[in-house]
């Protein structure tokens, strides 16, 4: 069983560096979800892709912030010129259109 | 916007029945309750979900009130392996954008 993939698991980078995460969803899976985590809190919904297509963006994704999913097959989200108010569990979640979704095992960013 | 109540922490005795709580008074009559966990450090795990009806899985057991205004999240036998931060959500459209809210901090103890 191939869940939901992130690519890395860890990030540590510097204040002012560009970083990208990758996901790979659950084969098949139309839907792809992008939620950030910090310590102590629920999951936050950040994105959210129909096959290629963004159809919904959270207010917390700022202008710093842009997901892709250019063949409606994995995705990446970059945040450029990262802050320490970025760090955070970055999880991925796919879905076979309105079931249930599964989610990644995230990528914890650290910005130090 | 949160549209559930959750206690925030529950103690359960390994072996017993955990019976989870969760208030949702505001639900719409097209609006799915969903349940996930998080265990330390790893993603949210989904458990069930439903509309109207009881739902039953290999995981738990769903209980929802005839009104809808509530559900109780039902794990028969816990283990030391169910201690997790349990998300009582409702599902608002036909896609899964969640407001997962604080949980319950479940404490399955020996």
């Amino acid at each position: 069983d191939t869940g939901v993939s992130q690519d890395p698991r860890h990030k540590i980078t510097k204040r002012g560096q560009n970083v990208t995460f990758r996901c790979d969803p659950i084969s098949e899976h139309n839907r792809l979800y992008w939620y950030r985590q910090t310590l102590g809190q629920g999951p936050e919904f950040l994105t959210y892709f129909q096959n290629e297509a963004q159809l919904e963006k959270s207010r917390l994704l700022s202008d710093r912030f842009s997901a892709e999913r250019p063949k409606g097959s994995f995705s990446t989200l970059e945040i450029q010129r990262t802050e320490q108010g970025d760090s955070a569990m970055y999880l991925c979640a796919s879905s076979l259109d309105e079931a249930e979704a599964f989610f990644g095992q995230g990528t914890r960013l650290t910005v130090v | 916007d949160a549209k559930t109540t959750q206690p925030t922490s529950m103690d359960c005795a390994e072996g017993r029945a955990a019976n989870l709580p969760c208030n949702h008074s505001t639900i719409s009559g097209n609006e799915y309750v969903y349940w996930y966990r998080q265990i330390h450090s790893q993603g949210p795990q989904y458990i069930i979900h439903g509309l109207k009806n009881n739902e039953t899985n290999e995981m738990a057991s769903l209980i929802i009130t005839e009104d809808r205004k509530s559900s109780t999240l039902i794990l028969p036998h816990a283990t030391l392996r169910d201690t997790a931060v349990y998300y009582c959500i409702v599902r608002v459209g036909n896609f899964n954008k969640f407001y997962f809210g604080s949980g319950t901090k479940l404490n399955v103890k020996p």
